[in-house]
């Protein structure tokens, strides 16, 4: 199984604040690497799919990068409704496997 | 709009059985792979099966494999999980998920409200 590593696990930021969170793979992805934001009490919401392509109604500050092992989700300029926890998800093999999550809380 | 509604969650001794289920609109199901996805109790994310669309390709995490089967019916709109031999650690919301492939990379763009599951004596 391909293991996912997110860090930070968690982070303290500012409103305004440029964010970012790394997700590395044990195993090349190529680019099938995907992104998550869910909030607490919500279902997980799609942001971000092979690695750097904006799902369809996400702000454009979420932004993605990354090839290979190692991943980037950035979080150009951080408003209120961005504090959330963040995952990571491998789509190249199957199982399927998520990193262990960024929660991003307010400073 | 696309909607996925779980059913069927609740309080469950160990050893018991529960069968999930997921209701779906708005999109055409029978076109669609299906997964389930669990979430324990102040944890992160847990792929549980998938489902291709006709049914005739399943998969399960290790951990859930020989307990719990997927279905589907496409004649009603939805997915079911069978869970068989319940323990507490598969206490958790489970999450019906549609899957997505896009540049190769498969994801899963409409999600569920969850369903609870306890296992619990």
């Amino acid at each position: 199984d391909i293991q996912m590593t997110q860090s930070p696990s968690s982070l303290s930021a500012s409103v305004g604040d440029r964010v970012t969170i790394t997700c590395r793979a044990s195993q090349s992805l190529g680019s099938y690497l995907n992104w998550y934001q869910q909030k607490p009490g919500k279902a997980p919401k799609l942001l971000i799919y092979a690695a750097s392509s904006l799902q369809s109604g996400v702000p454009s500050r979420f932004s993605g990068s990354g090839s290979g092992t190692d991943f980037t989700l950035t979080i150009g300029s951080l408003l209120p409704e961005d504090f959330a926890t963040y995952y990571c998800q491998q789509g190249y093999s199957t199982p399927r496997t998520f990193g262990q999550g960024t929660k991003v809380e307010i400073k | 709009e696309v909607q996925l509604v779980e059913s069927g969650g609740g309080l469950v001794q160990p050893g018991r059985s529960l069968r999930l289920s997921c209701a779906a609109s708005g999109f055409t199901f029978n076109s669609c792979e299906m997964n389930w996805v669990r979430q324990a109790p102040g944890k992160g994310l847990e792929w549980v099966s998938y489902i291709s669309s006709t049914g005739s390709t399943v998969y399960y995490a290790d951990s859930v494999k020989g307990r719990f089967t997927i279905s589907r019916d496409n004649t009603k709109n939805s997915l079911y999980l069978q869970m068989d031999s319940l323990r507490a650690e598969d206490t958790a919301i489970y999450y019906c998920a549609r899957e997505i492939t896009v540049a190769g990379s498969d994801g899963f763009d409409f999600w569920g409200q969850g369903t609870m599951v306890t296992v619990s004596s």
